[in-house]
């Protein structure tokens, strides 16, 4: 079957790193989306990866291991507004989205 | 104002009434999906829509329809609610690219009693 797994919750303090990982099984692979979820609010994107490797966007990057099954969202330099589920989600090979749970991530200062 | 609006942003019904979720957008795109969303789950697609003419069930589709009454607009309706989807519900939109983001509407929060 098709599955992602990624951590319930974590806790980081404000101006550290945080890595949230995610771990998932489809068939077939069409990229890996992350989207970021304030609690009562819409997801909105944060990153897609189709191809193996890190791609940075300020103080976000994303890594993607197709070989793996794996990605994890790196998030530096925490600020108190980035407390929020991420949420992981993979694209099989009908274009279809999986979504893992969500990570609820908590800032504390 | 939101590019992806959704109506009503909460609502209290009993089981077995009928109720419409509603959706509108301005950003033209011609993909449209509802989503639901539960506590320690994933998003799960209820039903999806290319177009005017082309809808399709998601993975949980039982209990649900849909409508899509122009580009913009894609109502979900419950023809008799029952208390297990109480949920948030998301509408979405995507641009033709199978592999764009989504565009998620506020949400609608359901409880059915």
């Amino acid at each position: 079957g098709q599955n992602i797994d990624q951590p319930t919750e974590m806790t980081a303090t404000e101006g550290a790193i945080v890595q949230i990982n995610c771990t998932y099984q489809t068939s077939g692979f069409n990229g890996l989306f992350w989207y970021q979820q304030h609690a009562g609010e819409a997801p909105t994107f944060l990153s897609y990866n189709v191809l193996d490797g890190l791609e940075e966007k300020g103080r976000f990057s994303s890594f993607l291991s197709r070989s793996k099954g794996y990605s994890y969202l790196l998030l530096k330099e925490l600020q108190m507004k980035d407390s929020a589920s991420y949420l992981c989600a993979a694209m099989d090979s009908n274009y279809q989205l999986i979504w893992g749970a969500g990570t609820k991530l908590i800032i504390k200062p | 104002d939101a590019d992806v609006t959704q109506t009503p942003r909460n609502r209290i019904t009993k089981t077995g009434k009928r109720i419409m979720l509603e959706c509108s957008q301005t950003k033209g795109h011609d993909r449209m999906y509802w989503y639901r969303q539960d506590p320690g789950l994933g998003l799960r697609l209820i039903y999806y829509s290319f177009d005017v003419k082309d809808i399709n069930k998601g993975e949980i589709s039982d209990g649900y329809s849909v409508s899509r009454q122009a580009q913009a607009k894609f109502s979900l309706s419950l023809e008799s609610a029952i208390p297990n989807q109480t949920a948030l519900y998301f509408c979405a939109t995507r641009t033709g690219s199978d592999t764009g983001e989504l565009f998620f509407g506020e949400g609608s929060r359901l409880t059915v009693l």
